[in-house]
This record gives C-alpha cells, structure tokens and sequence, in this order.
C-alpha cells in the first residue's frame, strides 16, 4: 500500500460527459502528480501540483483541469469526454516539489472508459 | 528535450535465468534516475534510484541497475528471476527543476 488514494477506481461513461477523479497523497506529501497511462501513449505526465500551486504542466488537454485543496487533496477533472480519453489516470506524490523529488508514490489508478 | 527509450518492448525469461531490461537516456547532464514496476492492476512502485555516487545500485526485490555514463544507460538486473517478477518495468529520469519523464515500458513475461 503507497499510502496514494484515488477515486473512483473504475469509470464508465459516455462521450460528452464530464467526470472527476479523486486522489488523496500519502500523508505529509505536498506535491501531487497527474499520469495518464494509454496503450498507444504510455505514461504521459498530464499535471504537478506543490502545496496547493500549479508546479509543472505536461501533455494535459484544455478539456481537462485539475487542483489541489487546502488539505491537500487533488482532483482532476475531465470534460467534453471522448473515445481516444479512456485511459488509467494516476495520482502519485511526493514530499517535495522539484528537484531531490526523489520517490514518487503511486496510487492504484483510476480506470476511466468512455463509450 | 530529455528522452527515455527502452528498446525491448517484451521480453520472456524462464524462471531462474537472469534478466537485464535496457533503458537509455537522452540529456545534456546527468539525471537523476529510475525504476519502477508495475504489476498488473497496480500502480508504479519504485525498484532503485541513481542520484549520485556509486554506479552499481541496489534495489528492492534483489534488483539491481549500473549507471554507465559514457553509454547513457541505466540498465536494470536481476541474477535470478522468480515468477512473481512477471510484471511491466518503466524506466525514469528526473532532472534538477524538471519533472519525471518515464520510458515506454518493458513487459517481462517469466516462463515456469
């Protein structure tokens, strides 16, 4: 157990839908990140967040937004779904922010697919 | 932009053979470098880590990885490969101020 909760841990809806996807970090961490894991694309960092700021943004679509609570907690949201966004989303975190990140820890994912 | 490669997509090993999964880098500097293992079902969960030092470095799971600078390679070991080790190896680099890139994937199937 990575101590990386997440939300629901499997998705299903249809294409123009909106979905949220919920991630706890590993307490004491204050960074949080977003992965999207697809056959064809891999793992593709979508978004970081470090104590409740955007850090770094990667390959995340203007469909898509997340953020980063007071408690930490983080939430991605994804909007206006389509085929090609039916993926495994993860949440990792980790204690610092950039640099001598060093581990990050993985949630278990969050399987969305869209129909 | 910093890049990892993997070359091996999948690779089958027999239960008790040896095991090395190829990982490659491409940046300026020396990274800071990656492991990790996903088995199915489950999120990533860090084998080893290069920051510095040592080039040989040890992991969980009697894993290693040897950081060849010259060759730009991070290449994970395993003298001796048990059934439970059937799992995807992902490849990672972390540079100073940068975020985590991760490589393709490696699928290790382990034959009985």
């Amino acid at each position: 157990d990575s101590g990386v909760t997440q939300t629901p841990k499997h998705l299903i809806t249809a294409t123009g839908q909106r979905v949220t996807l919920r991630c706890s970090p590993r307490s004491g961490d204050l960074s949080v990140y977003w992965y999207q894991q697809s056959l064809d694309q891999g793992l593709q960092f979508l978004i970081q967040y470090y104590n409740g700021e955007e850090r770094a943004k990667g390959n995340i679509l203007e469909r898509f937004s997340a953020q980063q609570f007071p408690d930490l907690h983080s939430e991605l949201n994804l909007s206006s779904l389509e085929l090609g966004d039916s993926a495994l989303y993860f949440c990792a975190s980790s204690h610092k922010a950039g640099a001598n990140t060093g581990e990050l820890f993985f949630g278990e994912g969050s399987r969305l697919t869209v129909l | 932009a910093q890049s990892v490669t993997q070359p091996d997509i999948h690779i089958t090993v027999s239960e008790g053979a040896s095991l090395e999964l190829r990982c490659n880098y491409s940046y300026g500097a020396t990274p800071y470098l990656f492991w990790y293992v996903q088995s199915p079902g489950q999120g990533l969960q860090l084998l080893l880590k290069y920051f510095s030092g040592d080039t040989l470095v040890q992991g969980i799971k009697g894993f290693e990885a040897e950081f060849k600078r010259s060759q730009s390679s991070f290449n994970l070991r395993k003298p001796s490969v048990h059934w439970s080790d059937a799992a995807e190896y992902f490849c990672a680099v972390l540079n100073y101020g940068q975020n985590f890139v991760f490589g393709p994937g490696t699928r290790l199937s382990v034959l009985p």
